[in-house]
């Protein structure tokens, strides 16, 4: 079954420092990965995902992820945080051999200090 | 543009009633899943489809239902709502078949059950 760990429910940094989230993942061979991004009282927006192309996967307002099959992880980073990245963040898993669907991790809500 | 649409936004409840939140989209894609929102759970999956006709269950189906009766609208049924229901609910769509695809999720709705 596929499964998915984020290893802190909440992370604070200060604004222009470096931001790390991080998601262990458990499924097949070859999983999708996504990050979603929550912004409080707001839907769903996708930030980036990873499908077996390039392990280095860029995506939206300067985020990126790192796939590391190794140690099954899926890290998001930003080099700077700004004000407005503060919002929860969602690791997802979808994987075909298991029916296509998405399952979530608990989240990680990331606070910006000015 | 394709869109999810969900109805209404926001609804509240009496225990013990049926209540039906609506899902609609226009991308016309097979899938579509219903999860619920709960601190510290991340989004965990009710019930999805993948096609007219299909419905499956997922992690967390007790007390829920839906129907597929058109590839745009999968509407979920809450048979006697309870307390322990009250959740803020997402409806989202994929296409099928194709690795890394995504899923367009709804703005949500926020059920209270009193």
């Amino acid at each position: 079954a596929q499964s998915v760990t984020q290893l802190d429910s909440h992370v604070s940094v200060s604004e222009g420092t470096p931001v790390l989230l991080r998601c262990n993942y458990s499924s097949s061979y070859s999983p999708s990965l996504f990050w979603y991004v929550q912004h409080p009282n707001k839907g769903l927006q996708l930030l980036l995902k990873y499908t077996s192309a390039a392990t280095l996967v860029k995506g939206i307002n300067g985020f990126e992820a790192e796939f590391k099959k190794s140690e099954t992880s899926f890290h998001l980073t930003k080099p700077s945080a700004h004000m407005s990245d503060a919002a929860e963040y969602f690791c997802v898993v979808s994987d075909i051999d298991y029916g296509q669907n998405f399952v979530f991790g608990p989240g990680t809500r990331l606070s910006v200090l000015p | 543009d394709a869109e999810i649409t969900q109805s209404p936004r926001h609804k509240i409840t009496e225990t013990g009633r049926q209540v039906t939140l609506a899902c609609h989209q226009t991308w016309n894609h097979n899938n579509m899943f219903w999860y619920r929102q709960d601190l510290g759970h991340g989004l965990r999956l009710i019930h999805y489809s993948y096609g007219v006709h299909d419905t499956n269950k997922g992690e967390v189906s007790d007390g829920y239902s839906v129907s597929r009766s058109n590839t745009e609208d999968l509407p979920l049924t809450l048979e006697s709502a309870a307390s322990s229901q009250t959740s803020v609910y997402f409806c989202a769509s994929s296409e099928q078949g194709s690795l890394g695809t995504e899923a367009f999720f709804g703005q949500g709705t926020r059920l209270t059950v009193v």
